[in-house]
């Protein structure tokens, strides 16, 4: 069974340039996350989407951050402007369906350096 | 107050001793809670779950959860090198999941 997918593996910008992330969740799984974890902290959750509606964005700084997950599969996390704070992994997880026994897979992530 | 707390470490056990982590939550409806392990430069991998009281145990490893202590603790048996890694604790109640910041745990041959 495939893992979860993510792109790039690296990425390096600059301080207010612009970046975007992709991730493909594990086939059938209708719940999709994105978590930021900065170095010597655990994930932090940015967005929640149950197929491809959002069910938790309260944590996503929506003045720079947006995502998407069009037809409930794969998704995309964009920075806009990026700033020197936004260095992180950013991870990508997914699961069957949401409920309290869910278990999460997560992806390899990308780690962001904003210079 | 942290939600999710955890020594951050590091924890050092000799190869083949127990490795005991610990993690205290805030949240009292919190309802599962899961240990995570993560190795450097790595994802985290579900190793462990467990949502009622008392002991789960999944080979060299055993859950433990005390909700009215509001603490859960892995126990990692005959530790090899191979542990060594970061173990997050995350706590969950209905679709909001909060993870710890961590322990860093070696096991020294």
């Amino acid at each position: 069974e495939a893992g979860v997918a993510q792109s790039p593996r690296y990425k390096i910008i600059e301080k207010r340039q612009s970046v975007a992330f992709w991730c493909n969740p594990i086939s059938g799984h209708a719940t999709l996350y994105w978590y930021q974890q900065i170095l010597g902290q655990g994930p932090k959750l940015l967005i929640q989407f149950q197929n491809n509606g959002v069910v938790d964005d309260s944590q996503l700084p929506k003045d720079r951050f947006s995502a998407e997950r069009l037809k409930g599969v794969d998704s995309t996390l964009k920075i806009q402007p990026a700033k020197l704070e936004d260095s992180a992994v950013y991870l990508c997880a997914s699961s069957l369906a949401p409920g309290v026994n869910e278990k999460l897979f997560f992806g390899s992530g990308t780690q962001l350096s904003v210079l | 107050q942290k939600e999710v707390e955890q020594n951050s470490g590091p924890l050092s056990v000799p190869e083949g001793a127990i490795a005991s982590l610990n993690c205290t939550y805030s949240d009292r409806g919190s309802q599962s809670f899961f240990w995570y392990r993560q190795y450097s430069g790595k994802s985290p991998e579900l190793i462990m779950s467990i949502y009622s009281n008392g002991d789960k145990e999944d080979g060299r490893f055993t859950a433990q959860l005390n909700k009215a202590s509001q603490y859960v603790s892995l126990l990692i048996r005959d530790s090899q090198p191979s542990d060594s890694a970061t173990y997050l604790c995350a706590v969950k109640r209905n679709n909001d999941m909060r993870f710890g910041a961590g322990t860093r745990l070696t096991v020294k041959p």
